[in-house]
């Protein structure tokens, strides 16, 4: 079973407001992705990394930021939110790029009013 | 530009079997990969193809031809908990995951 959390689930926010979206493993893995994801669509790659320091931008530009602190810990900041970031925010792990197995968290159901 | 093509829906019988197909156009190959995704849920890997052939998972296989650029997952013994997105993803030359918008496979008793 795989050992990823989110949060927080679900988050109404108005529309300029800073939100941090919070994704935690306990699987010691180094690969971290953060992805979106609308209903009936693709996963879209937003940010990720490689390793501790190490974070790349997805083919995604969500206006959002991200940090690897720590190898466990790997926040999605949004400055200034916008109706346009509705949308559900999955993060996920892997122990190893090259085989390509993901663990996914449950994601963050945003809504930008 | 790099695509990935599956069905938006298919409907199948308890009981029966279903392919749901896969066709890829990326840069560079990797590897393909199936995950199922329940309503509201996150994806959970299925399987994982990089040579030629097909592997099989108890009611799940999955088969790739890497020179047509195709893949298909084959359910057999279908259960109702077997309704769910099913998605297709292909890793290319930069080691990044190429996702399909997934099928939609119902099942009805």
């Amino acid at each position: 079973e795989a050992d990823i959390y989110q949060t927080p689930r679900y988050l109404v926010i108005g529309t300029g407001k800073k939100i941090t979206l919070e994704c935690s493993q306990t699987m010691g893995h180094d690969k971290m992705y953060w992805y979106q994801q609308d209903p009936g669509m693709e996963l879209h790659l937003i940010h990720y990394s490689y390793g501790v320091n190490s974070t790349e931008k997805g083919d995604l530009s969500s206006e959002s930021t991200v940090s690897r602190i720590r190898t466990e810990h790997f926040p999605l900041t949004l400055e200034s939110a916008r109706p346009s970031h509705t949308s559900q925010y999955l993060c996920a792990s892997s122990e190893d790029r090259d085989t390509g197995e993901l663990f996914f968290g449950e994601g963050s159901r945003l809504t930008v009013l | 530009g790099q695509n990935i093509d599956q069905p938006t829906e298919m409907t199948a019988t308890e009981g029966a079997i279903v392919q749901i197909n896969c066709t890829y156009q990326t840069s560079g190959f990797n590897g393909l990969f199936w995950y199922q995704q329940h309503a509201g849920e996150a994806p959970t890997f299925l399987s994982y193809n990089v040579l030629d052939g097909l592997e099989e998972k108890g009611r799940f296989s999955s088969f790739l031809s890497r020179s047509k650029g195709y893949s298909y997952l084959l359910l057999k013994e279908l259960q109702m908990k077997d309704s769910a997105s099913y998605l297709c993803a292909v890793m290319d030359s930069n080691y990044q995951l190429i996702w399909g918008a997934g099928t939609k496979l119902i099942i009805k008793p």
